[in-house]
């Protein structure tokens, strides 16, 4: 069965800080997807990035980068330079390929909140 | 705007009632996927349907139900509500065929009292 472990309950920086969010996941097929999403206070789910299980190139989008590695299971979230406007939940996500159907595995999801 | 839409977007209720939760999927997708999202369980996939079809069936308690309608809305009938019910429940759609544009609306927040 698929599993997403996202250790850290809630994390606080200050502004402009560095903050990585972990994830680890559990599955048994080759081919998957893994997600982030982040969930700010008023409710909505913003898609961040989804990587395919055949891609292990780290992804860089602006303050937002991401690091993939098959050898520890892991998908972990690094913002750069944090701002205030990146308090949110972020959830981890990952889909098995199989069945046709595109269902996702979430994590517990991280409380992020930047202090000004 | 996402293109995925949901309503209603609050809804309060007493313990023992029916509530149905409606989605339109974006123009054009087959699929459409709810998920629950509560304290105590977080995020999780209730069911899917493809296309009129059931496709797959998550977490989904037997006293909630849903289906599609053939101009693609979708439907989630939750029934003997209790208060544990209480929950977001999002919809998401695709195209059906891979994850491009899988996409989710802004939820029902649901409030059981």
């Amino acid at each position: 069965a698929q599993k997403v472990t996202q250790a850290q309950t809630e994390i606080s920086v200050v502004e402009k800080e560095d903050v990585t969010l972990d994830c680890v996941y559990e599955t048994r097929d080759t081919t998957y997807y893994l997600f982030w999403y982040k969930q700010p206070p008023s409710g909505e789910l913003v898609f961040l990035i989804r990587r395919n299980s055949f891609d292990e190139q780290n992804e860089i989008s602006g303050r937002y980068s991401w690091n993939f590695q098959k050898s520890t299971s892991s998908f972990n979230f690094t913002i750069t330079a944090s701002q205030v406007v990146d308090s949110a939940v972020y959830f981890c996500a990952l889909s098995e390929a199989g069945a046709g159907s595109y269902q996702l595995t979430f994590g517990k999801g991280t409380k992020l909140s930047v202090i000004p | 705007d996402s293109g995925v839409t949901q309503t209603p977007k609050h809804l309060i209720t007493a313990t023992g009632q029916r509530v149905t939760l409606r989605c339109s999927p974006r123009s054009g997708d087959l699929s459409v996927y709810w998920y629950q999202q509560s304290l105590d369980q977080g995020l999780q996939f209730l069911i899917q349907y493809y296309n009129g079809e059931e496709r797959a069936k998550g977490n989904i308690l037997e006293r909630f139900s849903a289906q599609q309608f053939p101009d693609l809305h979708s439907e989630l009938n939750l029934s003997s509500l209790e208060l544990g019910d209480s929950a977001l429940y999002f919809c998401a759609s695709s195209a059906g065929h891979d994850w491009y544009g899988y996409t989710f609306g802004s939820g029902t927040r649901l409030t059981v009292v």
